[in-house]
């Protein structure tokens, strides 16, 4: 079946260093969103990719669709305390929503 | 904050109880889903209404039975449910398109005793 891998399942980091997730497809995706979700809530939409090769930024968050439109990446640099959640990506492939196993980003005290 | 409103935020219930969740949004959105959600892992779809019409069912158990009365609300009518179905429960509306960027609700935790 159709499938969206997303690695690394956590990433710890100190305070001040990058983080990246990153997500394949094993079909071409039309579009692929990327959520948030705090320990204790609920998914929150970050930002939505549709084009080839597309890069957006939203301050320290930089989203990339591979040219290939089979593959994303999300990259924060400089974390700060509140940026720790699951970090999901979610694809669209035949209509169908497709969810990533999530990244946990973890701060380490 | 989330335009996507749910109620309860906590539910507990036991196996023979009866009990309903319940969803509302006014973004004016004609699609609206059913998620649940368990520890550590992604959303997983359970029923999607487009245009207040039950489109897909994710091979529910019937023990789970949802109803849209309108186009604002949603339902998720639970009844013998078991232990296994603990989870949050995510509603969540977006235009019936295949691009539409999907907005959920702040959830209801479920915990079946």
């Amino acid at each position: 079946g159709q499938q969206v891998m997303q690695i690394p399942q956590y990433q710890h980091v100190q305070e001040g260093e990058d983080f990246t997730t990153y997500c394949n497809s094993s079909t071409t995706l039309s579009n692929i969103q990327w959520y948030k979700q705090r320990p204790g809530g609920h998914p929150v939409f970050l930002i939505q990719l549709v084009k080839s090769g597309e890069v957006k930024k939203q301050k320290r968050l930089t989203f990339q669709f591979g040219e290939a439109k089979k593959n994303s990446s999300l990259h924060i640099t400089a974390t700060q305390t509140t940026d720790v959640g699951t970090y999901f990506c979610a694809g669209t492939s035949n209509y169908q929503l497709i969810w990533g196993a999530g990244t946990k980003l973890i701060i380490k005290p | 904050d989330t335009e996507v409103t749910q109620t309860p935020k906590h539910l507990v219930m036991g196996m023979t109880n009866k009990k309903s969740l319940k969803c509302e949004q006014h973004m004016g959105h004609r699609a609206m889903y059913w998620y649940k959600q368990k520890a550590k892992k992604p959303p997983e779809l359970m029923f999607v209404y487009s245009y207040e019409k039950l489109s897909i069912n994710e091979s529910v158990p019937s023990r789970f039975s949802p109803e849209c009365p309108n186009s604002s609300l949603l339902n998720l009518h639970l009844h013998a449910l078991q232990p296994e179905d603990s989870a949050l429960y995510l509603c969540a509306s977006s235009q019936p398109r295949v691009r539409s960027t999907i907005y959920f609700g702040e959830g209801s935790w479920l915990t079946v005793v």
